[in-house]
């Protein structure tokens, strides 16, 4: 079975512009969740989406927004992209919404902002 | 505010010994926790969890010890194996509410041959 598949893998940007990344959950899984990866650090929580509900969000600036669609794929939007914003942006599915419910991650969009 | 932390940023092992990899957390209300290994151009894999109201959870080579007084949990890989190599990361979640993970750092591990 394929796994939780993101695109694109790498992606440049100018400071000011927006972006879209996508995200292609494990086939059954109804959960989608997105990650920020700053180098050097751990994943921070960014949205949890189910049933195209948001779940629950993270401390990050109204500039992130997310939406889940009915086949359970899901996109994650930044606008007015800062140089700070330059991280790896994980897409993770599970099972349902609770945490006994492994997240599965994909590899990863590297995005860089210049 | 860092609320997972681990502090060795590596550690290097010699094969078929025992690895250690330490967390400590600072919010009490944290009662469920996991570890997940990363591969260089991979995802986070998930390794194994256990909720507060455990001490131990055994998965094959992999041990997690969950000191809830200290708040401090720790994962032991024995026999450490070449394929080991990798960036550990723990979480530490809430049973209730939102799949929001919260992660450390992570923690470099090296098998030696």
């Amino acid at each position: 079975d394929a796994g939780v598949t993101q695109s694109p893998t790498h992606l440049i940007k100018t400071r000011g512009q927006q972006v879209t990344l996508r995200c292609s959950p494990i086939s059954g899984h109804k959960s989608v969740s997105w990650y920020q990866q700053v180098l050097g650090q751990g994943p921070q929580f960014i949205f949890q989406y189910y049933e195209k509900e948001e779940r629950g969000r993270g401390n990050f600036p109204d500039r992130f927004s997310a939406r889940q669609f009915p086949n359970y794929s899901s996109e994650l939007n930044v606008n007015a992209l800062l140089l700070g914003d330059s991280a790896l942006y994980l897409c993770a599915s599970s099972l349902s919404t609770g945490v006994r419910s492994p997240l599965h991650f994909g590899n990863g969009t590297r995005l860089t902002v210049t | 505010d860092q609320q997972v932390k681990q502090n060795s940023p590596s550690l290097s092992v010699q094969e078929g010994r025992i690895s250690i990899l330490n967390c400590d957390y600072t919010n009490s209300m944290f009662d469920y926790f996991l570890w997940y290994k990363k591969y260089p151009a991979e995802g986070p894999t998930f390794l194994i969890s256990i909720s507060s109201i455990k001490d131990k959870n055994e998965d094959g080579r992999f041990t997690v010890f969950l000191n809830k007084s200290a708040k401090h949990l720790s994962l032991h890989i024995v026999p450490s194996q070449p394929g080991d190599s990798a960036v550990y990361f723990c979480a530490a979640s809430l049973i209730q509410g939102a799949q929001k993970l919260v992660f450390g750092q992570g923690t470099r591990l090296t098998i030696n041959p």
